[in-house]
């Protein structure tokens, strides 16, 4: 399985302010996701990364407030734009393997004052 | 729409006894893959155990076994000879294509 780390664990930070989650992968895959998981909430997908091209996003998340980059087979950046209290959530980068598994990284636990 | 569901919000059970943790699912395709996941709460999301739609035998992991019933569209999660570090947040999502659908999600407390 890959292995994945993310940057920051966590972070607080100031309403109206942005802040930019990074996504490493030991090695390269095809398929990253980025998932939002509020307080006592499920995983909710935000996004799928494509490498080389815009990212697809689910209903309800829009590029403006979570723009994504994939410049590579390895790595994948979420920005959280003009953060809000409800924004406070787990923020997971995980990737498919071939097998068809998912794995996800430690994720970034963000708290926006 | 693919629906995942887990009734039991929160479960108890005495250390070193069995658990079953409950799962449906709802959809209309005939390949797909079902997947438990852990989260302590540290946050991480740890992998336990896959069953595809097609697999004949239940899936087995250890101390995890996955009861795969089609035809009720269920797959539930039985954990054996609990342990305190079982307690934690239980996650069953569906694979549908390259998505993943997640459940509400059950917290077990394993209780010493």
């Amino acid at each position: 399985s890959a292995v994945i780390s993310q940057k920051p664990s966590r972070d607080i930070c100031q309403r109206g302010t942005s802040l930019t989650i990074q996504c490493q992968v030991d090695s390269q895959v095809t398929m990253m996701f980025w998932y939002r998981q509020q307080p006592g909430q499920s995983l909710t997908l935000i996004a799928t990364a494509n490498q080389g091209s815009e990212a697809t996003y689910e209903s309800g998340f829009v590029i403006d407030k979570f723009p994504i980059s994939r410049p590579n087979l390895t790595f994948s950046t979420l920005t959280v734009s003009n953060m809000s209290p409800e924004d406070s959530s787990i923020y997971l980068c995980s990737v498919g393997d071939p097998t068809g598994e998912l794995f996800f990284g430690e994720g970034s636990r963000l708290t926006v004052l | 729409a693919q629906k995942i569901t887990q009734t039991q919000p929160g479960m108890f059970v005495q250390e070193k006894e069995a658990v079953t943790l409950d799962c449906t699912y709802d959809t209309s395709d005939q390949s797909y893959g079902l997947f438990w996941y852990k989260q302590p709460s540290s946050g991480e999301m740890i992998f336990l155990i896959y069953q595809g739609s097609y697999d004949e035998q239940n899936a087995t992991e250890g101390r995890y076994s996955l009861n795969f019933q089609k035809a009720r569209k269920s797959a539930n999660l039985v954990i054996s000879a609990s342990q305190l570090g079982d307690s934690a947040m239980y996650f069953c999502a569906m694979r549908h294509f390259n998505k993943f659908y997640f459940g509400s999600g059950t917290k077990l407390n394993v209780k010493p």
